[in-house]
């Protein structure tokens, strides 16, 4: 069963509008962390940011703003007013401490939603 | 501040052939994992290490090899590479832990087998 859910594939927008990727997460363990990523069309994967389970406070960075919900086990990520430079894949993922202990707490990645951000 | 360093960063293979992904990290990091990622599949995981000398398969091991001497490197053997195994691999690294520390993550090998 896939542990992390992103359904949205791919979303395009116009340059200063503000977008939203939903995330969906399933899992037993009371004690997990979350992660997004960001794919730029370079190909790299830059960490954006980790979410503890136990930790539900909403954060925001600059234009970017992350929803934690564990009612809904979603943790949802908000660009404001996006930009062409935000244009890219993002994942989202999930770590689970103690279902996944025999993996080494390895990652389980969503497919990914592509944003694409035109001027 | 090199961080995870993946070699080569593009090959081409002949289906059959045999070949090493070098990954490498400065970091002094315990765990080590290689993923793939396909289109539309995100990224999964083929083998992980926690340490030198320990090493363990991940969601789809099948056709690769792995093995930890060093704290710094891991690499990844293709015994004989097959066109589903034309993909982007990635090498990542992170402390050790129960999963709460993000990975690090090489720029990639993209690999075409013909």
């Amino acid at each position: 069963a896939q542990k992390v859910t992103q359904a949205q594939t791919e979303i395009s927008v116009v340059e200063k509008e503000d977008v939203t990727l939903d995330c969906v997460y399933e899992t037993r363990d009371t004690t997990y962390y979350l992660f997004w990523y960001k794919q730029p069309p370079s190909g790299e994967l830059v960490f954006l940011i980790r979410r503890n389970s136990f930790d539900e406070q909403n954060e925001i960075s600059g234009r970017y703003s992350w929803n934690f919900q564990k009612s809904t086990s979603s943790f949802n990520f908000t660009i404001t007013a996006s930009q062409v430079v935000d244009s890219a894949v993002y994942f989202c993922a999930l770590s689970e401490a103690f279902s996944n202990s025999n993996s080494g707490y390895a990652l389980n990645f969503g497919k990914g939603t592509s944003l694409l951000v035109t001027p | 501040n090199a961080g995870v360093t993946q070699t080569p960063k593009f090959q081409v293979l002949k289906t059959g052939q045999s070949m090493t992904l070098q990954c490498a990290q400065d970091m002094n990091h315990e765990y080590m994992s290689w993923y793939r990622q396909d289109p539309g599949m995100g990224l999964r995981l083929i083998h992980y290490s926690v340490g030198a000398g320990i090493t363990d398969q991940g969601e789809v091991p099948n056709g690769y090899n792995v093995s930890r001497s060093t704290t710094e490197d891991f690499p990844l053997r293709l015994l004989s590479a097959a066109p589903s195994q034309t993909s982007v691999y990635f090498c990542a690294s992170r402390e050790q832990g129960y999963g709460n520390q993000p990975q690090h993550f090489g720029d990639g090998t993209r690999l075409s087998i013909l």
